[in-house]
């Protein structure tokens, strides 16, 4: 299986900081990675796909870069809204795995 | 507008087995992928196991930590998912979410995902 890890695993910030996130895969997998956002009690949310590809209805401050084993996401300047966990998850092979998550408060 | 509702969770006792449901509207469920995850309270997410459509066989595939003990299944005409879980354990105990294959040609990128149901395992 892939090994997702993600740095670091919590991350204290204030609105209107940049923030960046890591993830990196225990074996190349391309660009095959996606990023995804989960507020409390709520599901994950779709952010980033193939690893630098904004989804629909995401905005703009949000962005991911990266490949191989090494990848980022970058919150341009944070929101309110945007105080939550962020998952990488590989698409590269099954079983999909995920980073363990980044808690950003 | 495309929306996931997942139903059936609940407590159920160790051994014993729970269907879970993900009944879907707003798109046409039988091109995509589903895939059901599941999240142990306060920790991370796991993916259990996806559905193909029918033009690829409806085959499925499973987490190693769920292979023999659960089965996913569609009733496309119904816009329905299904998880069969049987022989459950305590470690089970978790929000289970379904999601959609984020393109009809996608298989390993899920948007959007239902609201999640929780299932309890415990004596």
């Amino acid at each position: 299986d892939i090994q997702m890890t993600q740095s670091p695993s919590s991350l204290s910030a204030s609105v209107g900081d940049a923030v960046t996130i890591t993830c990196r895969a225990s074996q190349s997998i391309g660009v095959f990675l996606n990023w995804y956002q989960q507020r409390p009690g709520k599901a994950p949310n779709l952010l980033i796909y193939t690893a630098s590809n904004l989804q629909d209805g995401v905005p703009s401050r949000f962005s991911g870069s990266g490949s191989g084993t090494d990848f980022t996401l970058t919150i341009s300047s944070l929101q309110p809204e945007d105080f939550a966990t962020y998952y990488c998850q590989q698409s590269y092979s099954t079983p999909f795995t995920f980073g363990q998550g980044t808690r950003l408060e | 507008e495309v929306q996931l509702v997942e139903s059936g969770g609940g407590f159920v006792q160790p051994g014993r087995s729970l269907r879970l449901s993900c009944t879907a509207s707003g798109f046409t469920f039988g091109d995509y992928v589903m895939s059901w995850f599941r999240q142990p309270p306060g920790k991370g997410l796991e993916w259990v196991g996806y559905i193909r459509s029918q033009a690829y066989g409806g085959t499925t595939e499973y987490a190693a930590s769920v292979k023999g003990r659960f089965s996913i299944s569609r009733d496309d005409s119904r816009g329905i998912a299904y998880l069969q879980m049987n022989s459950l354990k305590t470690e089970d105990t978790a929000v289970f979410y379904c999601a959609r294959a984020r393109g009809s040609t996608s298989l390993a990128t899920f948007a959007p995902w239902g609201q999640g149901t929780l299932v309890t395992v415990s004596s």
